[in-house]
């Protein structure tokens, strides 16, 4: 499983747009990139997923360069509902199903 | 939208007891896990179900852990004899798929285990 660094915590103000990059210099070719997001005392929620290139759905972005060794979670226009915990992983379903988990990004979004 | 259930959403008990922490995955789900994050941590997993058998399990799930699907509907966590470090949130979630690849898994809301 490929080891995944984030930054761990951004700040934000309401409408702006937030990026948050992961590193993943050992992905393998078959891993595929999950983005989640936790609200406190809940459970992680699917934000987006992809494997090269851009992925765009209603809530978020996806970039991911040609080498594939970063990524960045796009949220347009956040507000203060956004503030959260967003994950990012890496993995592939070909060597087990585990999944790990990171320290994830503590994003804060002010007024 | 269907959702993963667990209850209950609180449990608490004595250092010692046993308890089964209960969650009814996605209908059409085939992969089950269950994560526990002890509170201000990160979310840790802890095991993979799939086709009535565990298919990868962590350090963290020892000999005290175990998991069942008793019907065609629940997913069971047991713990046998709780510690106080067993304290935690536990999440229970299903995907169609793998996790890990093209398949997104979906997440209870948890139940919060206190061990007294």
């Amino acid at each position: 499983l490929a080891k995944t660094t984030q930054p761990i915590s951004m700040d934000s103000y309401e409408g702006q747009e937030v990026n948050i990059t992961c590193s993943h210099n050992n992905i393998a070719t078959n891993d595929y990139i999950t983005w989640y997001q936790q609200f406190p005392s809940q459970g992680p929620r699917f934000i987006i997923q992809g494997y090269k290139t851009k992925v765009t759905n209603e809530v978020a972005s996806l970039f991911i360069p040609a080498d594939r060794k970063s990524s960045t979670l796009s949220l347009p226009r956040v507000s203060l509902s956004d503030t959260a915990v967003y994950y990012c992983l890496v993995g592939s379903n070909t060597g087990g199903f585990k999944t790990i988990f990171g320290a994830g990004t503590r994003l804060f979004v002010k007024a | 939208e269907p959702e993963v259930t667990q209850t209950p959403s609180h449990q608490v008990t004595q250092m010692g007891q046993e308890v089964i922490l209960r969650c009814v995955p996605i209908s059409n789900h085939l992969y089950f896990y269950w994560y526990r994050q002890i509170l201000g941590q990160k979310v840790e997993f802890l095991v993979s179900f799939y086709n009535n058998e565990i298919s990868e399990k962590s350090e963290i799930f020892d000999d005290q852990f175990s998991v069942e699907r008793p019907d065609g509907s629940n997913f069971t966590l047991k713990i046998r004899s709780t510690k106080l470090e067993d304290s935690a949130m536990y999440f229970c979630a299903s995907s169609e798929g793998a996790a890990g690849g093209p398949y997104e898994q979906y997440f209870g809301p948890g139940t919060r285990l206190t061990v007294t």
